[in-house]
Order: structure tokens, then sequence, then C-alpha cells
């Protein structure tokens, strides 16, 4: 499978504890996206990568959250001190940089926080 | 599996016939518009775009319909078919190029009657 992978796939934590998912992009992308879908809502943008630059966050992502794209493949995304709140679904998504916005989208990672 | 589905608009719609979901969009300069589906359990699926200068494109079994006077999209889905049923989000971006942060609206799920 080539699409783009994530791990966990469901996360269950307690409140106050941290979390970090991964995110694997498809290898020949170099933007890669992070998302927060809550149920019955659209995918909310959180961050932006290009290669391992972080160019844009949203106001979305508080100070417990942040995100890594290291050596421009995978990414990381960490939320510290998880809240009840932070239950979601987490999606990553990449693309090309040349060409319109086809962003292919990965399984996601469902954090429930107890 | 994880609902997507949950407190959202339904259109319930018998195999074989057509189904139109409609989106309407805020963002007046938003000049690319993407159809996503997005069945339980997975992240969204890219299925047709638009750019602003169009104002209808046709995909398999797919039609996309754009209106800017009144700021509204819609998507035809001709014959539907069980595998339709989803839940289906529009997009939208600003700017064609460059930085390609996505937009979702409010989805609608689409139940496709046996």
């Amino acid at each position: 499978d080539t699409g783009v992978s994530q791990n966990p796939r469901h996360k269950i934590t307690k409140r106050g504890q941290n979390v970090t998912f991964r995110c694997d992009p498809i290898s020949e992308h170099n933007r890669l996206y992070w998302y927060r879908q809550t149920l019955g809502q659209g995918p909310e943008f959180l961050t932006y990568f290009q290669n391992e630059a972080q160019l844009e966050k949203s106001r979305l992502l508080s100070d417990r959250f942040s995100a890594e794209r290291p050596k421009g493949s995978f990414s990381t995304l960490e939320i510290q001190r998880t809240e009840q709140g932070d239950s979601a679904m987490y999606l990553c998504a990449s693309s090309l940089t040349t060409g319109l916005v086809e962003q292919y989208f990965g399984p996601g990672t469902r954090l429930t926080v107890t | 599996g994880e609902s997507v589905g949950l407190h959202l608009p339904t259109l319930s719609v018998q195999e074989g016939d057509n189904s139109i979901i409609n989106c309407a969009y805020s963002n007046s300069a938003s000049d690319y518009f993407i159809w996503y589906k997005q069945e339980s359990g997975k992240g969204p699926q890219f299925i047709i775009d638009i750019r602003s200068n169009m104002d209808k494109r046709q995909g398999q079994r797919v039609t996309v319909l754009l209106n800017k006077t009144v700021k509204h999209l819609s998507l035809q889905i001709a014959a539907t078919q069980p595998g339709d049923s989803a839940v289906y989000f529009c997009a939208e971006k600003e700017g064609l190029g460059g930085y390609q942060k996505v937009t979702f609206g409010t989805g609608t799920k689409l139940q496709v009657i046996p």
C-alpha cells in the first residue's frame, strides 16, 4: 500500500497524559498536513509542512500541540497534557508541490481522552 | 467502525436514482473547490475538483456545478450505488498555487437505499 499511513489508528489516554501520533506520507510528496476532525464536522486545518519546514499553524494548535517533520519524510504530532476536548480524529494528508491541491488523506488516528 | 455522519444533514436516495448534494461556501475569494467522500473509519477521498473560472465539470458518474453568483456548489452523482453511501464534504481554497490550505464545509451524509 503506497498511500498515506497513520499510527496508531486508535489511542485511548487519560487526561493529562502526553500522546504522539505518526504520519507517513506518500513517498514523493513533499507537502504534509495535519487536520483535526470531530464527529459531525469537516476536517479543520492544524498545520502544514513543506519538506521539513513547518510553514503554517492554525490558531487551533495550542502550545500543548507540537508537530515535527525532521527529515522531510514522516511527521509526528504530539499533544501534551491531553484534555477531554482533544478527543477527535487526527488526520494527516500529503500532496505534491506543483499542481493543484489534491491532498491524499490517511485513515486517521482516533484519540479518546478519558 | 468510526462514524463521521452524526448530526449531519442526511440525503436518502434509492439505488439507481441520481443524487444531488449541495454546498454553500462563504469566501468569495475562493478560486478552487473540491468534493471529498468520507466513508466510515477512513480519511476523506478526493472525488472531483473545479476551478472558479468554470461552472461545470464532469467526471465518471459525477458532475460538479459551481455558481459563483450565489456562492453555491453542487455534486451530482448519477445512478447512485450502495458504495456511494458516505459523508460528502465540499472544500474551498483561495489561490491556485503556493500554500494550499483547504477549508472544509459541513458534510452531507448520503444513504443509498437498496
